[in-house]
């Protein structure tokens, strides 16, 4: 079956490490994203990539990096700066410009 | 920029009722209309899009209508069940918006209830 795995489902880190945090497709979508989800305040974009080698800042880079070296992984990187990491975070691809985007199952991270 | 407004939640209600959820939009060229369901502890699925003025869409009898005079997209649902029970969120797709990439702008959610 094709769809996007994220791994693992629950994280805790203790402040100050830097986290990663993985996300494969099996769907040969050409595009990837990560958002964060907080309470009461739908989803925000992070990072996406449109193609292999290319990635965009969305509206909330700061203390996050992330890596396009396949077309199928997308892994991001929760650094220490980072102020308030603590979320659920998802990540979902999508064919192209025109077509809906699939969500993987989301990876909740717990920094104390 | 493009936004999404949704009704505020929670929208508890009785099983077999009427669903209404209200979604609004403001987008720069023509957007496509989406809504998501989240189930607890998981990620977003497709419950439906539409892509023009005037498109109906619909799954698991749930339909919306994008309605571009009014620049709405509510989600309606007959008879709902328990188990439709999730977090819905309305959204939005418009490559005008965003340089010709894929940018969605997501609502903020809309939590319903179904109570037996």
């Amino acid at each position: 079956d094709g769809g996007i795995t994220q791994s693992p489902k629950y994280l805790f880190r203790k402040e100050g490490q830097n986290v990663t945090l993985s996300c494969e497709q099996n769907l040969n979508h050409d595009a990837m994203y990560w958002y964060r989800q907080d309470p009461g305040q739908g989803l925000r974009l992070i990072y996406y990539s449109q193609i292999v080698n290319d990635f965009q800042k969305g509206d909330i880079a700061e203390g996050y990096s992330v890596s396009r070296e396949k077309k199928e992984s997308f892994p991001l990187t929760v650094t220490s700066a980072q102020k308030n990491p603590t979320a659920f975070y998802l990540c979902a691809s999508s064919r192209d410009e025109s077509y809906e985007q699939y969500f993987g199952p989301g990876t909740r991270l717990t920094v104390t | 920029g493009d936004s999404v407004t949704q009704m505020e939640g929670p929208v508890t209600l009785s099983e077999e009722a009427f669903l209404t959820i209200n979604c609004t939009y403001t987008a720069t060229g023509y957007p496509s209309l989406f809504w998501y369901v989240q189930y607890p502890g998981e990620g977003l699925q497709l419950l439906l899009k539409a892509t023009k003025a005037d498109d109906k869409g619909s799954n698991k009898g749930f339909e919306a209508t994008y309605r571009k005079e009014t620049t709405s997209f509510h989600l309606e649902k007959g008879s709902v069940q328990v188990s439709d029970s999730a977090v819905y969120f309305c959204a939005l797709s418009d490559p005008m918006d965003s340089g010709g990439y894929q940018k969605v702008t997501f609502g903020t959610g809309t939590k319903l209830q179904v109570i037996p």
